[in-house]
This record gives C-alpha cells, sequence and structure tokens, in this order.
C-alpha cells in the first residue's frame, strides 16, 4: 500500500521569508500524482499545488513550487514570500493514476511569525 | 456553483444514536469521496462513487457505516449506532468536472462535518 510522511509536525517561518516542507512517499507505481492541501483553522481544505509523476518539470503556483525528486520518492513544498494567510496545516497526498482515493500524510502545522 | 458543500457542519450526538450526513459535490462532477479525519491526523478515505456506484470501501468503513448516491448526485453517510470513537470530521470531496475545457481529476473539498460523540 501506498504512504505519505511528513517527517515535520510544525514548521514555523518569518513573513516574507521562504519555507520549505518536507514530503516522502512509498509506491511500486510509475504513473502517479502528488498534491500539497492548505486546510486553514476551522476552514476547508484547499489545493495548493499538484504534480504528475510522468512529469519532471517542477510544478509552480505563484508563490508555492514543488521539488519533486521521482527517484528519491521525494515532494517538498516551497513557499516563498511568507505572508500571514498561509498560515495552516499542510498535507502532502498521493494518488495513483486512475482516479483513486488520496493517500494523505499526517500533515505539517505552518505558522508565520509577524 | 460555489463547491462542495456538506450538511450539517456540526453534529453532537450521545453514543448508540443513529447519524446521517449529507453532501453536494460541484454539479458536474461524477465522483464523490468520503474521508475522516481524527485530531492530527490527516484524512484517511472511507468510501467513493463514480456517479451513482459505490466503486471502493475501506476496511475503516465498518459494518455500521453506509453511504449512498441515489441519482449520481448529492450523497448521504450515515452511522448506526455510533461510539466514541466515531467522533471526527467527516470530509466530502468531488472531482471530474472541466475545468477550461480539460476533464480535471483533481479533487475538491467540503467544509466537512464535525460529529461529537458524547
Amino acid at each position: 500500500a501506498q504512504t505519505v510522511t511528513q517527517s515535520q509536525p510544525e514548521m514555523s517561518v518569518q513573513e516574507a521569508e521562504t519555507v520549505t516542507l518536507s514530503c516522502t512517499y512509498d509506491t511500486s507505481e510509475s504513473d502517479y500524482y502528488l498534491f500539497w492541501y492548505k486546510q486553514p483553522p476551522s476552514r476547508q481544505m484547499i489545493l495548493v499545488i499538484r504534480q504528475e509523476a510522468y512529469k519532471q518539470q517542477n510544478a509552480t503556483e505563484n508563490r508555492f513550487s514543488v521539488n519533486f525528486q521521482k527517484a528519491a520518492k521525494s515532494f517538498s513544498l516551497k513557499i516563498s514570500d511568507s505572508q500571514l494567510g498561509d498560515a495552516a496545516m499542510y498535507f502532502c497526498a498521493y494518488r495513483d493514476s486512475g482516479n483513486t482515493p488520496l493517500v494523505f500524510g499526517k500533515g505539517t502545522r505552518l505558522s508565520v511569525i509577524a | 456553483d460555489t463547491g462542495v458543500s456538506q450538511d450539517p457542519r456540526h453534529k453532537i450526538t450521545k453514543r448508540g444514536q443513529n447519524v446521517t450526513f449529507r453532501c453536494d459535490p460541484i454539479s458536474e462532477h461524477n465522483r464523490l469521496y468520503w474521508y475522516r479525519q481524527t485530531l492530527g491526523q490527516g484524512p484517511e478515505f472511507l468510501t467513493y462513487f463514480q456517479n451513482e456506484a459505490q466503486l471502493e470501501k475501506s476496511r475503516l468503513l465498518s459494518d455500521r457505516f453506509s453511504a449512498e448516491r441515489p441519482k449520481g448526485s448529492f450523497s448521504t453517510l450515515e452511522i448506526q449506532r455510533t461510539e466514541q470513537g466515531d467522533s471526527a470530521m467527516y470530509l466530502c470531496a468531488s472531482s471530474g468536472g472541466l475545468a477550461g475545457g480539460i476533464l480535471t481529476d483533481t479533487q475538491y473539498f467540503g467544509p466537512g462535518t464535525r460529529l461529537t460523540v458524547l
């Protein structure tokens, strides 16, 4: 079974600085998708960024970018120019290619210090 | 369409009672997922529908849990004879619509139903 590991339960970053959240996963599949979701306190989960495993180019969405290392099964999220609104739980998630359910890590709680 | 909605947002019940939750997916989405999230954990998959067909159930979905999606639109999740261990956030997600003319399989989540079993 696929597993997702987030080794940092909590992280903090100064406003306007850059922070990287780590994620590793285990799978025997060659085609799959990886996601980062953000869950603000008492608010719903929203998609931050997604990466298709067959694409070598790292995905980027404005201030958010990933470092996808397929051989190492690593998928880290970099947040640049951190803002107070970035404070949330961040979940790394994996999905097989066949529209199967998501497998989530335990999450990293990010605090942003003004 | 404003996204996935869930009702109720909060439910407090006594042990042994039955509860039912509703999820309304994004209207053009044909896939609907239920997840459970306990405190300090990531969401865990419960069950999944494509249109009205229930395609997969997790081992977490005991006999006391049942889910339906009768017309391929909204879905209900019922828990019978609730136990304190059922206390959790129940999340619904949908996927399978069009984004910019392209079929997307990204899952979009609702706000969840927080269940407290006393």
